[in-house]
């Protein structure tokens, strides 16, 4: 059983700048989660993917966007790159079969934006 | 509405035990913890889904209150691999999915020899 892995590990752009972060979810999981951590902070919720569509979405601006794949991995792409969207990005993936699964979170992007 | 975690570090010897709190001002649908070492992913530890709940493996354990509101997890006789930041992460609802998970901002524990 594989675990979730995301791409790359670490990533300098310069404000303005557009990125895509990738994320393969754990085997089995259908659902994808993206949060953004700041140093020194817990994890705040960006959006989730269920089913290719968007499960919801925290206080993250339109220029965060998503989309899910038909084999449930998943890419965070981030439109006119700010100095404060400078953070790790996790990944984060569960089924919905049932209740009580927990996340799997990826080892997740380190991006600077300078 | 995020959680409120406490405290917000603390230091143990080996063998001490710790309690960790997370409090919510609403009723919870369900409490998750996890704990993410420096530089690493965050791991699961255990979901708390009723009131009253207890549960817990080896010597970590958690509970969650009648009301919902409050979740702690103990950790008994710690060890050195317990040193990490712990988070609790909470859902308001369940809408056909897990509901999205909102962190408190962490607890540092530190385990010294």
């Amino acid at each position: 059983e594989t675990g979730v892995t995301q791409s790359p590990t670490h990533l300098i752009k310069t404000r303005g700048q557009q990125v895509t972060l990738r994320c393969s979810s754990q085997s089995g999981h259908n659902t994808v989660s993206w949060y953004q951590q700041a140093l020194g902070q817990g994890p705040q919720f960006i959006f989730q993917y269920y089913r290719e569509e968007e499960n919801g979405r925290g206080n993250f601006p339109p220029r965060f966007s998503g989309l899910q794949f038909p084999n449930y991995s998943s890419e965070l792409n981030v439109n006119a790159l700010e100095l404060d969207d400078s953070a790790l990005y996790l990944c984060a993936s569960s089924s919905q079969n049932g209740e009580g699964n927990g996340y799997t979170f990826g080892s997740g992007t380190r991006l600077t934006v300078v | 509405q995020q959680p409120v975690q406490s405290p917000q570090a603390v230091i143990l010897r080996e063998g001490e035990d710790a309690v960790i709190n997370c409090s919510s001002s609403k009723a919870l649908y369900s409490v998750h913890w996890y704990r993410q070492k420096h530089g690493e992913a965050p791991i699961f530890l255990m979901i708390l889904l009723k009131g009253g709940e207890q549960k817990g493996h080896d010597k970590i354990s958690a509970s969650f209150n009648e009301k919902k509101q409050q979740s702690s997890l103990y950790l008994t006789a710690s060890q050195l691999s317990y040193s990490g930041t712990y988070f609790c992460g909470t859902a308001n609802y369940y809408g056909g999915s897990q509901g999205n998970l909102i962190f408190g901002k962490g607890t540092k524990l530190s385990v010294k020899p």
